[in-house]
């Protein structure tokens, strides 16, 4: 089954960037989307097909893919940008939906 | 505004069998594909379940399949997700979402608020 891993978490001060990867085998041949979830809410959609951002979400969110890696990266941090942010994909090989092993962004 | 709204959960003994439900409003419900996302507590997204906009094609996640089965009622606008022979690592909240667009590769762009079912004697 495909797998798409990612770091446990990830720290960064106010105003830096942010940059969370989601690993998996050949992953620039499938669209990624990655959603941001708080304690205790549902998740959010911030980014989709690998660099589209939704309606509402902040340009500060930005995504690439490519190869074996895909990127999301949050500029400018804030302390509100905290939270779990996970990666995900069709694969089609398997008629299944993936979720990465999701990455925890505390803001120092 | 679209919204989905869960219900359903609850406190279950293993080997049980619970139905959860999914209301959605505010969008065309029977032209999109949807998914069931469950979270244990403590844990990372785990996809459970996904169904085409009319129903004719059904998807499982390999823990689940043969025990759980995904349906929708376009007429009433609602998903279900019928659980049966329910294990202890069933226990989890229980998101409906649904697709972004017409094809499996697009994401989940509209979740529920989640709906706990735990299973224990």
């Amino acid at each position: 089954s495909y797998v798409l891993t990612q770091p446990p978490s990830v720290s960064v001060a106010p105003g830096q960037t942010a940059r969370i990867t989601c690993g998996g085998n050949n992953i620039g041949s499938k669209s990624v989307h990655w959603y941001q979830q708080k304690p205790g809410q549902a998740p959010v959609l911030v980014v989709y097909d690998d660099s589209d951002r939704p309606s509402g979400i902040p340009e500060r969110f930005s995504g690439s893919n490519s190869g074996n890696t895909a990127t999301l990266t949050i500029s400018r941090v804030e302390a509100g940008d905290e939270g779990d942010f996970y990666c995900q994909v069709w694969d089609s090989s398997s008629d299944h939906y993936v979720f990465g092993t999701g990455t925890t962004v505390t803001v120092l | 505004e679209v919204q989905l709204l869960e219900s359903g959960g609850g406190l279950v003994q293993p080997g049980g069998s619970l139905r959860l439900s999914c209301e959605a409003s505010g969008f065309t419900f029977s032209s999109y594909a949807m998914s069931w996302v469950r979270q244990a507590p403590g844990k990372g997204l785990e996809w459970v379940s996904g169904i085409s906009g009319s129903g004719g094609s059904t998807y499982f996640a390999d823990s689940v399949k043969g025990r759980f089965t995904i349906s929708r009622d376009n007429s009433k606008n609602t998903l279900y997700l019928q659980m049966n022979s329910l294990r202890a690592e069933d226990t989890a909240v229980y998101y409906c979402a649904k697709v972004r667009g017409s094809s499996r590769v697009n994401a989940f762009d509209i979740w529920g608020q989640g709906t706990m079912v735990t299973v224990s004697s």
